[in-house]
């Protein structure tokens, strides 16, 4: 079975705190994705990467940044967390095909205080 | 850029009964894909069913099929005998069909509709 795992589920941080949200793909994916869902807003796209070190600007990239290190892991960085950066955070891969299917993982929801 | 219109933000349906979930989007492209995303409570977003806008055909997965009308830029959603797992949030959403770039893959998607199956 393919796998998107986000390491945390839920985070509970303080303004101007640094934030990391880690996500790992074991399928061997070129393309990986973080978006970030609003109520009434859909997904919106953060940032994606298409190779290891890698990255393009989404829509709404504005107070985050990323890094792919490793093909398999793609981090999320909030450099000094607000509070409208409160919203739940979706991590997804998929292999760079025409036809490659997107995989996303459970979501982080990141509550910043 | 494409759009990607989802107007209903709930809708419910009977056990059994059938529901349609609209969906709309703007885009000068003339291939791309579309897709139905499903998101159940508390657990992560899979696939539904996708369509290709080269296809005439509208795709079908069991019990799920939609109506794809190209020319009115419309891409509904219908699931029938609806089953009490069918409880979510399901997102359309649609992504470029380019051939090649480091681009593609990126998928713009709708602002959800919540689903209610009531027994």
């Amino acid at each position: 079975d393919v796998k998107v795992t986000q390491s945390s589920r839920y985070l509970v941080k303080r303004t101007g705190e640094k934030v990391f949200l880690e996500c790992v793909q074991d399928m061997d994916h070129e393309n990986m994705f973080w978006y970030r869902q609003d109520p009434g807003l859909g997904l919106r796209l953060i940032y994606f990467s298409y190779d290891v070190k890698m990255k393009e600007k989404g829509d709404i990239p504005e107070g985050y940044s990323v890094s792919r290190e490793k093909k398999e892991r793609f981090s999320l960085i909030l450099e000094s967390a607000s509070t409208n950066q409160t919203s739940m955070y979706l991590c997804a891969s998929r292999r760079r095909t025409k036809t490659g299917e997107l995989f996303f993982g459970e979501g982080s929801r990141l509550t910043v205080l | 850029a494409q759009t990607v219109t989802q107007s209903q933000p709930e809708m419910s349906v009977q056990e059994a009964e059938t529901v349609t979930l609209s969906c709309t989007y703007d885009t000068s492209e003339s291939d791309y894909y579309l897709f139905w995303y499903k998101q159940p409570p508390s657990r992560q977003m899979i696939l539904v069913i996708r369509q290709e806008a080269y296809k005439q055909q509208n795709a079908t997965e069991n019990r799920f099929s939609v109506n794809f009308q190209k020319a009115a830029k419309s891409f509904s959603l219908k699931i029938s005998d609806s089953q009490l797992g069918d409880a979510a949030m399901y997102f359309c959403a649609y992504r470029s069909f380019n051939a090649g770039g480091t681009s593609y893959g990126k998928l713009t998607f709708g602002q959800g509709t919540i689903l209610t199956v009531h027994p």
